[in-house]
């Protein structure tokens, strides 16, 4: 049973350009999060992907954005980087009965670094 | 809006000893999830345990077990004959019982010493 799968591991980017984080769920969940995770802190959450919509979304700006496709692998994006966008880029899938919540299980995460 | 408080930011603990670890939160839901996760190292994050607010009874996993206190908000982690595979940043987080949003603890560091 594949777990929750991440590409790419590592990325390295420079301030204005923009970058695309892929993430595959758990076998049988159809919600996916992504989260933020600056070094040394607990994670943040960014936004939420059920049936191809965003439900949910954390306190950041339009600059990120995501996307889920029909078979609930989802992708983050990241507009006009920052140096302060450098983090570890955490997904997490569950299912999602009614919205009920669920244990999100966690992906490997994305590294990524603004230079 | 929901927060979680994790007061320790390091722990040391001696092989095969046991160790708690703290958190407490903040919340005017009656019904949510509290879970503790392990990021080792290698940066995956584990869970290793989850409590539902409604069951009285603390969730037990092996060698790791909580002690949920509701009315004081307080949902602390043990673990028992600790192993040097322990040593990881732990970190408590909260969700309420419909959304799925997870929010987290600044975490504890735990070292396990032999």
């Amino acid at each position: 049973d594949a777990g929750v799968t991440q590409s790419p591991t590592h990325l390295i980017k420079t301030r204005g350009q923009q970058v695309t984080l892929r993430c595959s769920p758990k076998s049988g969940h159809d919600t996916v999060s992504w989260y933020q995770q600056a070094l040394g802190q607990g994670p943040q959450f960014i936004f939420q992907y059920y049936e191809e919509e965003e439900r949910q979304r954390g306190n950041f700006p339009d600059r990120f954005s995501g996307h889920q496709f029909p078979n609930y692998s989802s992708e983050l994006n990241v507009n006009a980087l920052l140096l302060g966008d450098s983090a570890l880029y955490l997904c997490a899938s569950s299912l999602d009965p009614s919205g009920h919540s669920d244990t999100q299980y966690f992906g490997p995460g994305t590294r990524l670094t603004v230079l | 809006a929901q927060t979680v408080t994790q007061s320790q930011p390091e722990m040391s603990v001696q092989e095969a000893e046991t160790v708690t670890l703290s958190c407490t939160y903040d919340t005017s839901e009656n019904n949510y999830y509290l879970f503790w996760y392990k990021q080792p190292p290698s940066r995956q994050m584990i869970l290793v345990i989850r409590q539902e607010a409604y069951k009285q009874q603390n969730a037990t996993e092996n060698r790791f077990s909580v002690n949920f206190q509701k009315a004081a908000k307080s949902f602390s982690l043990k673990i028992s004959d600790s192993q040097l595979g322990d040593t990881a940043m732990y970190f408590c987080a909260f969700s309420m019982e419909y959304g799925n949003k997870l929010v987290f603890g600044a975490g504890t560091i735990l070292r396990v010493k032999s």
